[in-house]
């Protein structure tokens, strides 16, 4: 069964810094997702990648396959960026649903 | 506009009583998974259904039981059998199960907790 593991468990920053959160997983995947949970619960999905490196607005993630790593960055953070942030990885080719970590709860100062 | 929904938002249950929480998408999605999440812990999967009147179990599925009679709907009994039931229950579909690589659409969530 793979192991998701994130860092930092928790993140308060100032508003306009560079954001970095990691995960690195154990056994080997078809995919990994990055989740956003708002406070009220609901789970929006960031990023799905396989290889390489995607880019949505301020939102960068990227994968080493090799390495079984992946990274989220956020650019110039800002306050409603405030956030869980989750790694989610598909092990079984989406048959058996996702292995999650723990998240990353994100605080951004204004 | 499509998407799934869950209710009711917030569920509250005496201890002993069975309860069903909904699920439904209009995405026209054939794989549905039903997740709970506790404090501090990630995501557990309790039951996934990768078509109609086909479920499986998963990593946490004592206590519970699931349906799938239609494409759209995935509803989940919470049985007085589960010992801890309050917990944030979400659930997900995506567009095809038993392939790979698919990504996972979320509901709101429901909040139960068992008084």
């Amino acid at each position: 069964k793979n192991e998701v593991e994130q860092s930092p468990q928790n993140l308060t920053a100032q508003e306009g810094e560079f954001i970095t959160i990691n995960c690195s997983y154990s056994v080997g995947i078809s995919a990994l997702h990055w989740l956003q949970q708002h406070p009220g619960g609901g789970i929006v999905s960031l990023f799905m990648l396989s290889s390489g490196k995607k880019k949505h607005g301020r939102l960068i993630a990227t994968i080493n396959i090799q390495e079984k790593h992946s990274s989220l960055h956020i650019t110039a953070s800002h306050p409603r960026d405030s956030a869980v942030y989750i790694c989610a990885v598909d092990s079984g080719g989406g048959a058996d649903g996702l292995t999650f970590g723990k998240g990353t709860h994100l605080i951004i100062q204004p | 506009d499509g998407g799934i929904t869950q209710s009711p938002k917030y569920l509250f249950r005496k201890e002993g009583q069975n309860v069903t929480l909904s699920c439904e998408q209009n995405l026209n999605h054939d794989a549905m998974y039903w997740y709970r999440q506790d404090p501090g812990q990630g995501l557990r999967l309790i039951y996934y259904s990768q078509i109609v009147n086909d479920f499986q179990k998963g990593d946490i599925a004592e206590g519970y039981s699931v349906s799938r009679e239609k494409k759209e709907s995935f509803p989940l009994t919470v049985t007085s059998a589960q010992k801890n039931p309050t917990a944030f229950y979400l659930c997900a579909s995506s567009k095809r199960g038993g392939v790979a690589a698919n990504e996972q659409f979320f509901g709101p969530g429901t909040r139960l907790t068992v008084l």
